[in-house]
This record gives structure tokens, sequence and C-alpha cells, in this order.
């Protein structure tokens, strides 16, 4: 069965920090990949997304994620996190050929600390 | 544009009562899901429609029943409920299921069952 897998499940920050957060699936086919943000009291929104092409994908907000197909990866990271960026960020993938149905990752929760 | 909305936000059940959560969309969508947010485990799958008079299960459809008879909503119900399915409640919608679609998602509905 498919998985996606977020190693990281709570990150603390200060602002201006780097950040990267991992995403790992364990699909070997087509995939298409998504990162979502859920903020406090929110609906998830979607952040960026990878179905082709360049492998490094800009999103909303300044965030950027790296699709890494022989590591199985789509990380993402941003150069200089806000106080605003705190929220919950989810992985999410579809296979090609499935229609449009989301496996999602557990999530990751990140605080960015002022 | 409303996007997705969510009836109700939140809601209270005793073990054994049933309830019926009403997803809307403005979108023209053709593709409604509903999913289930718990700690750790991102959103599941629960019944998704890939259009009007069409249903079809989830990762997770024990204890869930839908409907879509109009196509703009999509009826999530409930009818013995259990406190296993205390959760949050997310309807999506997609304009199709083709390679990359963006699922659009509602608000929530916290249900809470003692």
């Amino acid at each position: 069965a498919q998985s996606v897998s977020q190693h990281n499940h709570h990150v603390i920050l200060s602002e201006a920090a780097s950040l990267e957060l991992g995403c790992n699936y364990s699909y070997g086919g087509t995939v298409n990949l998504f990162w979502y943000v859920q903020y406090p009291g929110q609906h998830l929104q979607l952040l960026l997304k990878y179905f082709s092409g360049d492998p490094l994908v800009k999103g909303i907000k300044g965030f950027e994620a790296e699709f890494i197909k022989s590591k199985f990866s789509f990380n993402l990271r941003k150069p200089s996190v806000q106080w605003s960026d705190t929220a919950e960020y989810f992985c999410a993938v579809n296979r090609g050929n499935a229609g449009n149905m989301l496996t999602f990752g557990g999530g990751t929760r990140l605080m960015v600390k002022p | 544009n409303a996007g997705v909305t969510q009836t109700p936000k939140f809601r209270v059940l005793k073990t054994g009562q049933s309830m019926t959560l009403l997803c809307a969309q403005d979108m023209n969508h053709e593709y409604m899901y509903w999913y289930r947010q718990d700690p750790g485990m991102g959103l599941r799958l629960i019944h998704y429609s890939v259009g009007e008079g069409t249903t079809a299960k989830g990762e997770v459809p024990d204890g869930y029943n839908v409907s879509r008879l109009k196509k703009q909503n999509f009826l999530l119900g409930l009818e013995s409920a259990a406190p296993s399915q205390t959760s949050v409640y997310f309807c999506a919608s997609s304009r199709l299921a083709g390679v990359g679609d963006t699922q659009y998602f509602g608000p929530g509905t916290r249900l809470t069952v003692l």
C-alpha cells in the first residue's frame, strides 16, 4: 500500500531560521506530489504541487520543494521563516493513474517563535 | 464564490445517535471527497464521488454513508455514532480527477462522540 511519511512531527524554530520538512513516499510509479498548509483554526490550503517538469517547485509565501525521484522524497523548504508560518504542514501524494485520491502524511506542526 | 462550505462547524453526539454532515461547493466541481483528520495520522479518505449520483469507498469507509444527489452537495452520514468517530471532518472538491488537479478544502466539522 502507498504510504507517505513525515518524519518530523513537531518543529520549533526562531524567526529567520531556515526550514526543511521531510516527506517520503513508498510508491514507485508515477506520482503527483503536494504540500498543504493548515493555519490555526483554518482549512487546508495548497502551498505547492509537482506533477512533471522542473523538480524544484516554487509555491506561495516563499516556500519551495524539491522532488528527488531516486530518494522518493519531496522535502519542503523556506530560507527564512516568519512567525506567521506557524501552522501544520501536510505532504500528500497521488498516483498519476489513479484519479485524484490523495494519501496524506501525518503532518508536521511548525511553531515559529518571534 | 464561497468555495467549499460545511455544515455544521461543531457537533456533539451521544453514542448511537445519527447525524448528517453537509458539504456544498459552488465551483461546479465534478469530484468531491470526505476526509477525517486525527492527530498524527494526517487526513484519511472516507468516501468520494466522481460525479452526481455516484459514490465510492475510500480508505476508512466503515460506519459512514454518503450521497451525492446534486452536483454541488455531498452528504456524509453517521448511522450510529461511536466514540472512535470523534474527529475533524473535512470535505474537498476538485474540478476533475486529472493529473495534478488541486483539491479545495472546506473549513471542517469538529465532531465529538461521547
